[in-house]
Parts: C-alpha cells; sequence; structure tokens
C-alpha cells in the first residue's frame, strides 16, 4: 500500500518568509495529492491539490509542486502571515485502482507557526 | 452544494459507557463515507470507510464499529469505551476523484 513521508514536523519562520513543507510516497499509482490545512480544534480543510498530470499548481500565496519521477511533492507558502499558522497534512492516492478507493494516505503533519 | 453535518461536538463519557456518533451528508449520491480518528497533537488515523450501504470495511482493529444504514448517514459506535478511545472523531465524504471532505469532528473525552 501507500506510505507518505512528511517533513520538517515543525517549521517555524518569521513573517514574511516563504515556508516549504515536502512529502515523498511509494506507491507509483499514486496520482491525486491534496494539502489539508488544520487550525487548533478544528477540522482539516483542502486547500490546494494536483493531480499527475500536472507539475505544480498555484493559488495566491501557496503552491504544489509535483515530480512523479522522483515520487516526491511539495507546499510552498509565500510571504507568510500568522493566519497560516495551523498544521499542515500532506496525502496520496491511486483513484484508479479499486482496492485503494478512498484511503487517502496522509502524512504525519507539519506544524507551522508564523512568528510577527 | 454539498455539506456534512456530525454530531455531538463535543462528549464527556465514562469508561465503559457506550458510544454513538451520527454523521450525514447532504447534496450528493452513493459518497464513499470515513470515519477518522486523530488523537491529542497526532495524525489521522483511518478507521473505517464504507462505499455503500452496509458495507463497512475497517482499517483498525479496535472496540469500536460503524454501521451506513442509509446512503448518506455514517454512525461509529462503541459498545464500552476505553481511556483510549478519547480524542477527535472526524467523519468525511469523497466521490471516486480522491477529493475528501471532513465534517467538524466529535471531541470525545473518555474519563
Amino acid at each position: 500500500g501507500e506510505n507518505v513521508e512528511q517533513h520538517p514536523s515543525t517549521l517555524s519562520v518569521q513573517e514574511g518568509d516563504s515556508a516549504v513543507i515536502k512529502c515523498t510516497y511509494s506507491d507509483s499509482a499514486s496520482n491525486y495529492f491534496p494539502w489539508y490545512k488544520q487550525e487548533l480544534g478544528k477540522r482539516p480543510q483542502l486547500i490546494i491539490d494536483i493531480r499527475s498530470n500536472v507539475g505544480e499548481k498555484k493559488d495566491q500565496r501557496i503552491a504544489v509542486t509535483l515530480n512523479k519521477t522522483a515520487k516526491h511533492f511539495s507546499l510552498h507558502i509565500t510571504e507568510t502571515q500568522p493566519e497560516d499558522s495551523a498544521v499542515y497534512f500532506c496525502a496520496a492516492i491511486s483513484t484508479m485502482t479499486t482496492d485503494s478507493w478512498g484511503k487517502l494516505q496522509f502524512g504525519a503533519g507539519t506544524q507551522v507557526v508564523v512568528t510577527p | 452544494s454539498q455539506t456534512i453535518h456530525q454530531w455531538p461536538a463535543t462528549l464527556v463519557q465514562p469508561v465503559g459507557s457506550p458510544l454513538s456518533l451520527e454523521c450525514t451528508v447532504e447534496g450528493t449520491s452513493n459518497p464513499n463515507l470515513y470515519w477518522y480518528r486523530q488523537a491529542a497533537g497526532r495524525g489521522l488515523q483511518l478507521l473505517f470507510y464504507s462505499i455503500g450501504i452496509g458495507q463497512i470495511s475497517s482499517e483498525v482493529p479496535q472496540n469500536l464499529s460503524a454501521s451506513r444504514p442509509q446512503d448518506r448517514q455514517f454512525i461509529l459506535s462503541s459498545k464500552k469505551l476505553l481511556l483510549s478511545d478519547s480524542g477527535f472523531y472526524l467523519c468525511a465524504w469523497s466521490v471516486n476523484d480522491g477529493e475528501l471532505f471532513f465534517g467538524e469532528g466529535s471531541r470525545l473525552t473518555v474519563l
């Protein structure tokens, strides 16, 4: 089955700096890679995702890159703000194989702290 | 648009008592449904998932069970809670394109 590793486990950045979180996955059949943001005491919320037919996707200050050959993908947050402080989870899944339907495999999470 | 409702939001239960958490999804048909658990400061652990009425797959052996009596209803239960059952329980739904959406969560404290 799929195994996703996420680094770093904690990340402290100064407001205005960039933050980068990296994930690697093991199953070459994985083709969908979402990122979730979880604020303290709240549910994880999807903030951006990428499918295997593209290498990069941007949405304002956040971007995700995918390297299928190396089996890794990254989340980039530019011009960080205090409200970016949260736990971020990466995940991977193959939507094509029925035995993995719905079993989105999550990384262990990265606690991001943005200091003013 | 699709919405997911989960309740109760918080509960405090004694060890050995039963548990029932309920989740319903609106605005979609035949969703995949999931129960996740998150211990304090930890990651997301998939407990159960269901691709249809009466079809439940368990990911982790434990004293919890799940049922799907209706297409858009998913219930998590226990006959006797353990201290280790404390955590943040999240219901979620998806269709087969992979996107997963979480309910607001139920925080369970077992004393």
